[in-house]
């Protein structure tokens, strides 16, 4: 398959304990978007990457989230001290293109639970 | 809010009727884009259309755009059990550049076999 893919499925962590959540995108894709959904809501952009620059994070990225994508390839996002507000599915996405119209292509997500 | 608002935010039909979804949204966009997505699955995306298109379509699915209106639609034909999932809009707004998308909260789509 070489769809993106995300590790793990789902973790269950305890509040005040740091993630990280891997994503691996389409490989020729130059750009990687993370985000967030909530139940019942739809998707929240979080960031993205242009190979391995970051290049825009939302308001909702606070200072716990850090997300890296080391020589442009695959992207980890890191939740320190977690709270139960971060409890979500982290799903990552790829496309690519410089500009334009292109479709982003979903990976399965990470689903967070914080107890 | 950049964000797309689906209507009706739930739909119940019989296989084989058509499906119509809607989608308003706020600012100038590059392009509106529509996703399903699955209960406990990724989004997958369905059809893009250009902000100067104002018609598309793919298979079993019609999609028009209003960008006077700041609205589109998802025609579902001839539904199918399979079809039953959640369904979103994401725009494009013109002004980021960078291709983020911003989705509304979507339509809960259900084909009843």
């Amino acid at each position: 398959d070489t769809g993106v893919s995300q590790d793990p499925r789902h973790k269950i962590t305890k509040r005040g304990q740091n993630v990280t959540f891997r994503c691996d995108p389409i490989s020729e894709h130059n750009r990687l978007y993370w985000y967030r959904q909530t139940l019942g809501q739809g998707p929240e952009f979080l960031t993205y990457f242009q190979n391995e620059a970051q290049l825009e994070k939302s308001r909702l990225l606070s200072d716990r989230f850090s997300a890296e994508r080391p020589k442009g390839s695959f992207s980890t996002l890191e939740i320190q001290r977690t709270e139960q507000g971060d409890s979500a599915m982290y799903l990552c996405a790829s496309s690519w293109g410089l500009a334009g119209n292109y479709e982003q292509y979903f990976g399965p997500g990470t689903r967070l639970t914080v107890t | 809010s950049q964000q797309g608002e689906e209507d009706p935010q739930a739909l119940s039909i019989q296989e084989g009727e058509n499906a119509t979804m809607n989608c308003s949204y706020k600012t100038s966009i590059n392009n509106l884009q529509w996703y399903r997505q699955n209960s406990g699955r990724g989004l997958v995306h369905l059809i893009l259309i250009r902000s100067n298109e104002r018609e598309k379509h793919s298979g079993r699915l019609r999609v028009t755009l209003d960008t006077s209106k700041k609205s589109s639609s998802l025609l579902i034909t001839a539904s199918r059990a399979a079809d039953t999932a959640s369904y979103f809009c994401a725009t494009d707004p013109y002004q980021t550049g960078a291709n983020n998308l911003f989705f509304g909260t979507g339509t809960r789509l259900t084909v009843i076999p």
